[in-house]
């Protein structure tokens, strides 16, 4: 069956820095695009970033963009969110989804990491 | 940027009653809005995506209808299980955005 394990979460200073990943499993990563959408403590939803199946085109929200760098390996069917310059509005969980292409939904989600930024 | 608002905030209804909840986009870029069901602690689950076609495995009280700029999701028969924060989402262009949600209670 389809599974998205995310790891990487933690507890950061603000500034910091962190890697969260993504394992995928199930299915055939390199078919589908993924995305990245976290979660404010007691929040609803926000979108992150999104990555084409072939990971020639990356889209961010602007509220990361210039801070968060998302790739893919499709040989080890694995996604990873480099974040840099963390902020204290960056505490969340980080959900990693996938969908079959563009104008496609997120039609299966990982479990999600915790990211902690506090000093 | 696409903005949606759902409404209501809260729903608070009782087993076996029929829901009602709206997504209002604040401009129209096609039928690319999905709903999602999450409930405490758990990752969101895919429920109607095209406005209205249900996604595999979800049960058929759940319906998705409209189009443009206002979107509706009807749950026919509340079971207990139902009861969770429900919010949709455009996918039509970036940045993809959510509802803020409409959390549905007993």
């Amino acid at each position: 069956q389809v599974q998205l394990v995310e790891s990487g979460g933690g507890l950061v200073k603000p500034g910091g820095s962190l890697r969260l990943s993504c394992a995928a499993s199930g299915f055939t990563f390199s078919d589908y695009y993924m995305s990245w959408i976290r979660q404010a403590p007691g929040k609803g939803l926000e979108w992150v970033s999104y990555i084409s199946n072939s990971g020639n085109t990356i889209y961010y929200a602007d509220s990361v963009k210039g801070r968060f760098t998302t790739s893919r390996d499709n040989a080890k069917n694995s996604l990873d969110l480099q974040m840099s310059s963390l902020r204290a509005e960056d505490t969340a969980v980080y959900f990693c989804a996938r969908a079959l292409r563009w104008l496609q939904p997120l039609d299966s989600w990982g479990q999600g990491t915790l990211v902690t930024v506090s000093s | 940027e696409i903005v949606l608002t759902q409404s209501p905030g809260t729903l608070s209804l009782s087993p076996g009653e029929r829901a009602t909840l709206s997504c209002r986009a604040s401009q129209s870029d096609g039928n690319y809005l999905a709903w999602y069901q999450q409930k405490h602690g758990q990752a969101p689950r895919l429920l109607i995506y095209g406005a209205s076609r249900r996604a595999t495995g979800i049960p058929d009280r759940f319906s998705g209808s409209g189009s443009g700029t206002d979107f509706t999701l009807t749950i026919s028969r509340l079971e207990p299980e139902d009861f969770a924060v429900y919010y949709c989402q455009q996918y039509a262009s970036s940045p993809w955005t959510f509802g803020q949600g409409t959390k549905v209670e007993i």
